[in-house]
């Protein structure tokens, strides 16, 4: 199941800025990095944030991602048609000694 | 360019087994570690299953604890997904990933189905 909580989902009109939570625990986000994944329909996730804040090479400057004790979020300023997607977090977790991931949150452009 | 590579995906029967396969056609395959993501029919993505670069050290969701075996082939750029005692709740579409909790895991395969059904 999944130990990090993140809305359902969320949307914007084109240009706007959209934020998306995720929420954990000592155990989990508040003792490591937070990673963000992007995945399109019909397709494999891909890596959007890494170690809370970095960009991997070739992903727009319009995401960014912050950290703050137990809980992460993923900013996407001036919002694009192309970001409709479901996003997920994803962090380890020292307590249970593997991975855990968020519920997802799917984007809608509107 | 997709370096990730997943098969060994099939249909069968409760209680069956399988054997994933993920090769690598890129050169840093050793030297990083490796996960197993799942994703459900219109669920959201669990991680299953990590090793080390050196295979020596591994981790498992506790959902496949005990049934699920990870190992690698380091010589073959191959990573590979033992799957025993399937059960219907296993049925999902299977990723590889590349990388770690701190780089995140920034290379995917394209997933390989598995399907539990009598």
């Amino acid at each position: 199941q999944s130990v990090l909580t993140q809305p359902p989902s969320a949307s914007g009109t084109p240009g706007q800025r959209v934020t998306i939570s995720c929420s954990g625990r000592s155990s989990n986000i508040g003792s490591s990095s937070v990673n963000w994944y992007q995945q399109l329909p019909g397709a494999a996730p891909k890596l959007l944030i890494y170690n809370n804040n970095e960009r991997p090479s070739g992903v727009p400057g319009r995401f960014s991602g912050s950290k703050s004790g137990t809980s992460a979020s993923l900013a996407i300023s001036g919002l694009q048609s192309e970001d409709e997607a479901e996003y997920y977090c994803a962090t380890w977790d020292d307590r249970l000694n593997g991975y855990v991931l968020g519920t997802g949150t799917a984007v809608t452009v509107l | 360019e997709v370096q990730l590579v997943a098969s060994g995906g099939d249909l069968v029967q409760p209680g069956e087994t399988l054997r994933l396969s993920c090769t690598d056609s890129g050169f840093t395959f050793r030297t990083n570690a490796l996960s197993w993501v799942r994703q459900a029919p219109g669920r959201g993505l669990e991680w299953v299953s990590a090793i080390s670069g050196n295979g020596q050290v591994t981790n498992y969701a506790d959902s496949v604890k005990g049934r699920f075996t990870i190992s690698r082939d380091n010589s073959r750029s191959t990573m590979f997904l033992q799957l025993n005692s399937l059960t219907a709740e296993d049925t999902a579409t299977y990723y590889c990933a590349k990388g770690d909790r701190h780089s995140g895991w920034f290379d995917w395969g394209q997933g390989t189905p598995v399907t539990v059904s009598s």
